[in-house]
């Protein structure tokens, strides 16, 4: 069975300042990789997805997140963030074996300061 | 698109109740994904289903949790009798084939059981 840590809970940042949220996966196949964004009081919404291919992945309002096999990592970035971006980041994973359903971190709240 | 569809946003009942939460997935989606939010326990998946078929509802915690998929266009999750842990947001989700897409994500319903 796969496993995710997100190891940071809180991750307080200036506005306009870089942000990297960290995401580490266990798992004996292959997967494939996820962060979604949860604002407060709705539902999740894609922010990237790693499938196969290219290991640096572009999303959406900035975002970006690298597949470090060796690593099992799966870390997101932003170079400079904005108020708006203050919500719960959850990475995900799901196995290459069919099975569809995602398994979630526990989540990284970021917390942008004026 | 409307998106995935959820009702109620919100319940409030008692212990012993019965709960109904219903969801609407995406026109032309093949794959339905329940999953619960709590504090303690994070996202977790509590069933999912391929064609409106269950395909693996390992994450149902217990007999008092059903759920059914009568058609391609709507699904169930019923509690009976509801306990006051199963206070949580239940999301459901939709995702078209094949394996690997993003999944879709409705606004939850927010469940408290007194």
């Amino acid at each position: 069975a796969q496993s995710v840590t997100q190891l940071d809970s809180q991750v307080p940042v200036f506005e306009e300042a870089p942000v990297e949220l960290r995401c580490n996966y266990s798992s004996s196949v292959s997967v494939y990789l996820f962060w979604y964004v949860q604002y407060p009081n709705q539902g999740l919404q894609l922010l990237l997805k790693y499938l196969s291919g290219s290991t640096l992945v572009k999303g959406i309002n900035g975002f970006e997140a690298e597949f470090n096999k060796s690593q099992t990592s799966f870390h997101l970035r932003k170079p400079s963030v904005h108020i708006s971006d203050t919500a719960e980041y959850f990475c995900a994973v799901s196995e290459d074996t069919g099975r569809r359903a995602l398994t979630f971190g526990s989540g990284t709240r970021l917390q942008v300061q004026p | 698109d409307a998106g995935v569809i959820q009702s109620p946003r919100h319940e409030v009942t008692e212990m012993g109740q019965e709960v109904t939460l219903r969801c609407k997935p995406i026109s032309g989606h093949n794959s339905l994904f329940w999953y619960r939010q709590t504090m303690m326990r994070g996202l977790e998946l509590l069933i999912y289903f391929n064609n409106n078929v269950p395909i693996d509802d390992s994450g149902m915690p217990e007999d008092r949790f059903s759920a059914k998929m009568p058609n391609a266009s709507f699904s169930t999750l019923k509690i009976q009798p509801s306990e006051p842990r199963d206070s949580a947001v239940y999301f459901c989700a939709s995702s078209p084939g094949p394996h690997g897409n993003e999944q879709f994500f409705g606004p939850g319903t927010r469940l408290t059981v007194l």
